[in-house]
């Protein structure tokens, strides 16, 4: 049980460039999230997934693209690379407990420097 | 709408001191609470949650926080901090009925020999 995978771990794009950060989970969760990670700024959502085939925007959305084709996997794409992209990308999964709860779970995080 | 403020960015604190690291909340709606632990070029993880019940939850490395209702808060202790507590901690908030977590903007405790 691998949990939720992010790669790769450490990239450096050029500014136009594009790419995908992948996200698998084995837990067999509905629920897919991408956080992205600034200093000083928390966790923002920047898409979510309740299942296959449904996606959402979340806080900050512009300039990324996410599918939803298997329950396993959670791609974001970025098409055309900003400086302001330059952050640390969190992929998440999670369930509902018994009790009503939520509990997500994290990648270890992709470093994303534009340049 | 609902947000997140822990009301320090940063805490330092001597070994073997206690600390609280503060975290309130705003919703018009019943919430689950959550800690998560960032420790240095990882991911989160759970550190705790409150979901019903008993006000005061506790993780298995000897924090604690308590649930309340009428201040909006749900503050982050614990008794006696190791240098293996430095991290940064994330409060985060969940409405009921919701998928989406709202966080916090993160407390970097500091624990210094």
């Amino acid at each position: 049980n691998a949990g939720v995978t992010q790669t790769p771990k450490f990239r450096i794009l050029k500014i136009g460039q594009s790419m995908t950060l992948q996200c698998t989970q084995d837990m067999n969760h509905n629920y897919m999230y991408w956080y992205r990670q600034d200093p000083g700024m928390g966790l923002k959502l920047i898409y979510y997934s309740v299942g296959a085939g449904i996606t959402d925007k979340g806080e900050v959305p512009n300039g990324y693209n996410v599918s939803r084709s298997t329950t396993e996997d959670f791609p974001l794409r970025l098409e055309l690379a900003a400086p302001s992209q330059t952050s640390v990308y969190f992929c998440a999964s999670s369930y509902t407990d018994r009790g009503g709860g939520n509990t997500i779970y994290f990648g270890e995080g992709s470093w994303l420097t534009v340049v | 709408a609902q947000s997140v403020t822990q009301l320090d960015s940063q805490v330092p604190v001597f070994e073997e001191a206690p600390v609280e690291l503060r975290c309130n909340y705003s919703s018009s709606v019943s919430v689950y609470l959550f800690w998560y632990v960032q420790y240095p070029n990882q991911g989160l993880q759970l550190l705790l949650k409150y979901l019903s019940g008993s006000t005061l939850v506790e993780s298995i490395n000897g924090f604690e926080a308590e649930f309340n209702k009428s201040q909006t808060s749900f503050h982050l202790r614990k008794p006696s901090v190791h240098i293996s507590d430095t991290a940064e901690y994330f409060c985060a908030a969940l409405v009921q009925g919701a998928q989406k977590l709202v966080f916090g903007q993160g407390t970097r405790l500091t624990i210094n020999p």
